[in-house]
């Protein structure tokens, strides 16, 4: 079946402008989540969505980020306002229940950059 | 803070040598822990696992030990083969479920 899909694959943005990132996870699992990769780093945590369960947003660097996910399935992280400190690339996982070290799997990011 | 490390940015292995990948954390509670591997322009897949309450866990060419009182953990892959030649992310999970702390990642090399 298909895998984790995210969109676009690139952007590139000003500095100020907000943008919208897209993941479909694979379908059925309840379990999705946003990490990002800044360049020379590790995979940091953003926000964890579990059915329908509040998520848990811990990882959200500032309040210019928010991420919605609608009717369970498709999510949307956006960061408004961007700055330089944003360009990294962009990954979402999702899994199918919260059960003991239960595999993420991976979509192949997006990779943004901010001018 | 950084709570899983990965301290070698980099090994290179020579083809069907043995390649040990180090990883340490500092907090005691994460109960179970993974491996990723990552090729360039794709998302992390999927490697191998293992439960806290096993010191070891093996697939195929791959085995992962655990030394929970030194708090650190070792992927090992033998024998190495250039396709094994990518970036490898230990991660560790708290309460069995929920977001992965990922360490800095190795980016292993295996020449032919």
């Amino acid at each position: 079946g298909a895998g984790v899909s995210q969109s676009p694959s690139n952007k590139v943005t000003e500095k100020g402008k907000d943008v919208e990132l897209r993941c479909d996870p694979i379908s059925g699992h309840t379990a999705l989540y946003w990490y990002r990769q800044s360049l020379g780093q590790g995979l940091e945590f953003l926000i964890y969505f579990q059915g329908n369960s509040a998520p848990d947003k811990s990882g959200l660097p500032s309040d210019r980020f928010s991420a919605e996910r609608t009717g369970g399935s498709v999510s949307t992280l956006t960061i408004q306002r961007t700055q330089q400190e944003d360009s990294a690339v962009y990954l979402c996982a999702s899994s199918p229940l919260r059960l003991a070290g239960e595999t993420q799997y991976f979509g192949p990011g997006t990779r943004l950059l901010v001018l | 803070d950084q709570q899983v490390k990965q301290n070698s940015p980099s090994l290179s292995v020579q083809e069907g040598r043995i390649s040990i990948l180090n990883c340490d954390y500092t907090n005691s509670m994460f109960d179970y822990f993974l491996w990723y591997k990552k090729y360039p322009a794709e998302g992390p897949t999927f490697l191998i696992s293992i439960s806290s309450i096993k010191d070891k866990n093996e697939d195929g060419r791959f085995t992962v030990f655990l030394n929970k009182s030194a708090k650190h953990l070792s992927l090992h892959i033998v024998p190495s083969q250039p396709g094994d030649s990518a970036v490898y992310f230990c991660a560790a999970l708290r309460n069995q479920g929920g977001k992965l702390i990922f360490g800095q990642g190795t980016e292993l090399s295996v020449k032919p």
